[in-house]
């Protein structure tokens, strides 16, 4: 069972670059979410769908832009990189309603902008 | 704001219990939630809490206080493959989680 996939696993990216990470799950899960991760703070929320055709702002969503056309896929897209965009990026889907809705994870997106 | 605080790191040694706390401030609570992040890899789902109590699942055990927005992760009979990050995270008023930086654990021979 592939679960949800992130690709790709990793990447350099000149800054003022366009580049988007892409992100597809087979659950048939409603949420998806796009967050960061960086060394020291907790996994910080970027952009979010609650149900396809549908996205929202999380607490850092500048400089990102999202897509969800379908319930499968994901996109997170940064229009023009800064170096203060390294950092590892994670997408996770849960299921909507219910109480013990817990968030499944791609295994990450490792993204170096220099 | 809202906020979760976990200790940074934390040594214990196989064999042995390590408790980690949590303790939040949040608008509104709909459960909290306990992963497992090994270096490099994805956080893994571990507990959830919503009632106040303990919940046991095999060597992991989870407390919640929601009187005193806390939480504890209890993992017992300490194995080296338990070296992780513990990530505490809250899911608040509009269903969204809010995530701790979570806790370091070193399990020494």
């Amino acid at each position: 069972t592939a679960g949800i996939t992130q690709a790709p696993t990793s990447q350099i990216l000149a800054a003022g670059r366009s580049m988007t990470l892409r992100c597809t799950q087979d659950m048939r899960h409603n949420a998806m979410y796009w967050y960061r991760q960086d060394l020291g703070l907790g996994l910080r929320l970027i952009h979010y769908s609650n149900t396809a055709g549908t996205t929202g702002k999380g607490e850092v969503p500048d400089g990102y832009s999202v897509s969800r056309a379908n319930t499968d896929d994901f996109p997170l897209t940064l229009a023009s990189a800064v170096p203060s965009q390294t950092s590892v990026y994670f997408c996770a889907s849960s299921p909507v309603g219910g109480e013990n809705t817990e968030a499944f994870f791609g295994q990450g997106t490792r993204l170096t902008v220099v | 704001g809202q906020n979760i605080d976990q200790p940074t790191e934390m040594t214990a040694t196989e064999g042995a219990i390590v408790q980690i706390n949590c303790t939040y401030q949040t608008s509104g609570f709909n459960g909290l939630f306990w992963y497992q992040q090994h270096a490099g890899e994805a956080p893994t789902f571990l507990s959830y809490n919503v009632l106040d109590g303990l919940e046991e699942k095999g060597r992991f055990s989870s407390f919640l206080s929601r009187s005193k927005g806390y939480s504890y992760l209890l993992l017992k009979e300490l194995q080296m493959k338990d070296s992780a990050s513990y990530l505490c995270a809250v899911r608040d008023s509009n269903y969204q989680l809010i995530w701790g930086a979570g806790t370091k654990l070193i399990i020494k021979p």
